[in-house]
């Protein structure tokens, strides 16, 4: 079993929709967590970073973390064709830091 | 700022040829590391350097090496390519020099290799 798990997608909704992302773990050290965006042929890009349990917004971005179900959520809102790319969750374990595969997100107009 | 960048952008190489990929940031940072991406597999970590001089080992070392030239340069090797080292293999950097680094990783454009 993987520590971080992640679907792939891909998801495909129409513009102007609420697209949840979520990951799963298994490893309750997990302290920090992150979302990382990846757009086609370019290296990825911190998004989102949230310590411990909680909601963080940020603009059309709100990051949710649940320690207690060790699942972690990223919601868009408005969503928007500049949107469409692979979004990876990552998280913290002492000195390493373990990416999630990746949802690839595609918004159509 | 440039940022982190990598070279080449792209590369074919041949069952057994060596190579290395270089990279550098322009942003002061202390850390720097190699990932590789696979399908299915997500950002792995090959190697890092939590500063100038030091190099340790990540989650899948075997078959690379590398070397941590001055503060902004870290470059990474392939001794004798093999075909499942074909990837895309991304450089990052961060401000911090500690072993718990929580700090936020940049990463470069990529290099995307394929050995045959």
């Amino acid at each position: 079993q993987k520590e971080v798990e992640q679907d792939p997608g891909p998801l495909s909704v129409p513009e102007g929709a609420i697209v949840s992302l979520n990951c799963t773990y298994s490893n309750s050290a997990f302290q920090y967590f992150m979302w990382y965006r990846q757009y086609s042929r370019k290296g990825p890009e911190l998004l989102m970073y949230t310590y411990s349990s909680g909601n963080k917004e940020d603009g059309r971005f709100t990051a949710q973390v649940d320690k207690s179900s060790k699942y972690i959520s990223l919601f868009i809102r408005d969503s928007q064709p500049s949107d469409s790319a692979t979004y990876l969750c990552a998280m913290i374990d002492t000195d390493k830091l373990i990416f999630g595969t990746g949802t690839r997100l595609q918004v159509f107009p | 700022n440039a940022g982190v960048t990598q070279t080449p952008k792209f590369q074919v190489l041949k069952t057994g040829q060596s190579m290395t990929l270089q990279c550098a940031q322009d942003m002061n940072h202390n850390s720097m590391y190699w990932y590789r991406q696979d399908p299915g597999m997500g950002l792995r970590l090959i190697y890092y350097s939590a500063s100038e001089g030091t190099t340790d080992k990540g989650e899948v070392p075997n078959g690379y090496n590398v070397s941590r030239l001055n503060k902004r340069e870290f470059s990474l090797r392939l001794e004798s390519a093999a075909p499942s080292q074909t990837s895309v293999y991304f450089c990052a950097s961060s401000e911090g020099s500690t072993s718990l680094n929580t700090d936020t990783q940049y990463f470069g454009p990529g290099t995307r290799l394929t050995v045959l």
